[in-house]
């Protein structure tokens, strides 16, 4: 694809619902990475995929966030029992080789989450 | 754990001007990357420009520039000749040789005023 693509752009939810979030990255790219971004704020690191494998997920911040790969290429963001803490930005990015510093991060639009 | 500063929340510019974003990092590694990333409105983040720091030439993107100060820890983006465009929120990254993700500081936005 020309881009890293994450659905849905918008998703209003209520509180204790569970979500599920999106996200295709650019063809052919092996790393993964999911990040938060609250009004106004840098960005939090969540987690990141090598493949399908995730070797770093310290940064999810409770156990009801979890994410999954498959088939090395799209991958889910899940927040169960959603709090209104959890209302952010949550962008996704993809690189070429997620073991190579050099190789630049590319990221979609993000998906707006809102918890009412 | 790496941390990144940017203590300017905001800046502002007028067009065709020239204005310089700070950033500061704290690491005990010798061996890594430095990004800046511009966030405009439509949330997509768009990369600005890259130094390794094994480099000590800084990299230059047309109008943008940095200054890398390794013993100081300092990265600063100068952008010159400011165009209406360039209106974002900045974020200075770091990301460690051996680690994939990047560490973001909290941005600066710039005004860029005609």
């Amino acid at each position: 694809g020309a881009g890293v693509s994450q659905s849905p752009s918008n998703k209003v939810t209520e509180k204790g619902k569970d979500v599920e979030l999106r996200c295709d990255p650019i063809s052919g790219h092996t790393a993964l990475y999911w990040y938060r971004q609250s009004l106004g704020q840098g960005l939090e690191f969540l987690i990141y995929f090598q493949g399908n494998s995730a070797p770093d997920k310290s940064g999810l911040p409770s156990d009801r966030f979890s994410a999954e790969r498959t088939g090395g290429s799209v991958s889910t963001l899940t927040i169960q029992r959603t709090q209104q803490e959890d209302s952010a930005v949550y962008l996704c990015a993809s690189s070429w080789d997620g073991l190579n510093s050099n190789s630049p991060l590319h990221f979609g639009n993000g998906t707006r989450l809102t918890v009412t | 754990a790496q941390t990144v500063t940017q203590s300017q929340p905001e800046m502002s510019v007028q067009e065709a001007e020239t204005v310089t974003l700070s950033c500061t990092y704290d690491t005990s590694e010798s061996d890594y990357y430095l990004f800046w990333y511009k966030q405009p409105p439509s949330r997509q983040m768009i990369l600005v420009i890259r130094q390794e720091a094994y480099k000590q030439q800084n990299a230059t993107e047309n109008r943008f520039s940095v200054n890398f100060q390794k013993a100081a820890k300092s990265f600063s983006l100068k952008i010159s000749d400011s165009q209406l465009g360039d209106a974002a929120m900045y974020f200075c990254a770091y990301r460690s040789a051996n680690i994939g993700q990047l560490t973001f500081g909290s941005g600066t936005q710039l005004t860029v005023l005609p």
